[in-house]
């Protein structure tokens, strides 16, 4: 079965940098997107980017250039996003999600990281 | 970017009760639209895709309708574990955006 093994909770102090990890299981990696998206407590969902792990095309929205950046490793089929220069902001719970086995949407979602940035 | 207006943002509801609720896209989308449900401190759950497609293991009684850049999502017969969150994304291009959400709350 399809499933999207997201990394721990993160705490960090502003300024800093960290790298979440998504790792997938039960379908091919390389061969669907996958997307990334923040939400703070008690907001909406936030869309800000995805890659295709099979090339590593990526696209991002404008506000996340600069903040977020999205890779894959293919050999262990993990994506990952890295978020820099954080600031109390960026404290949010960040989820990934793919289309598995699925195309057209995005049925999987990992079960969300918490980054909490604080001095 | 597309923008994408979801309303309304809370809504009161009774259980059996149906419930609409509307994106409307800043331009034209076709049918790449999925909702998603969102229970607190869980992860978003695909309800429908392509507009108006219910993903597998979802209830008859969520659907989905719309195309171009008004859609639609309703509820029929509400029941207790539905009243959270609903959210619509448009997937015609990126950014992936989605809507603003809406909050079922039991009357």
């Amino acid at each position: 079965q399809v499933q999207l093994q997201q990394s721990g909770a993160e705490l960090a102090r502003p300024g800093a940098s960290v790298k979440l990890s998504c790792k997938a299981s039960g379908y091919t990696f390389t061969s669907y997107w996958m997307q990334w998206v923040k939400q703070r407590p008690g907001q909406g969902l936030e869309w800000i980017g995805a890659i295709y792990p099979g090339d590593g095309d990526t696209r991002y929205t404008q506000k996340f250039k600069g903040k977020a950046t999205l890779t894959a490793d293919k050999s262990s089929s993990t994506a990952y996003m890295q978020l820099s220069s954080l600031a109390s902001e960026d404290s949010a719970v960040y989820y990934c999600a793919s289309g598995g086995t699925t195309t057209m949407r995005f049925t999987y979602w990992g079960q969300g990281t918490l980054v909490t940035v604080s001095a | 970017d597309i923008q994408m207006t979801q309303s309304p943002a809370s809504q009161s509801a009774s259980l059996g009760e149906s419930v609409t609720i509307t994106c409307l896209a800043s331009q034209t989308i076709g049918t790449w639209l999925a909702w998603y449900q969102q229970k607190p401190g869980k992860s978003p759950q695909l309800l429908i895709y392509a507009a108006t497609s219910l993903a597998d293991g979802v209830p008859s009684r969520f659907s989905g309708s719309g195309s171009g850049t008004k859609f639609s999502f309703k509820i029929s017969s509400l029941q207790a574990e539905d009243f959270v969150s609903y959210y619509c994304q448009q997937l015609y291009s990126t950014p992936h955006t989605f809507g603003g959400g809406t909050k079922l709350e039991i009357k």
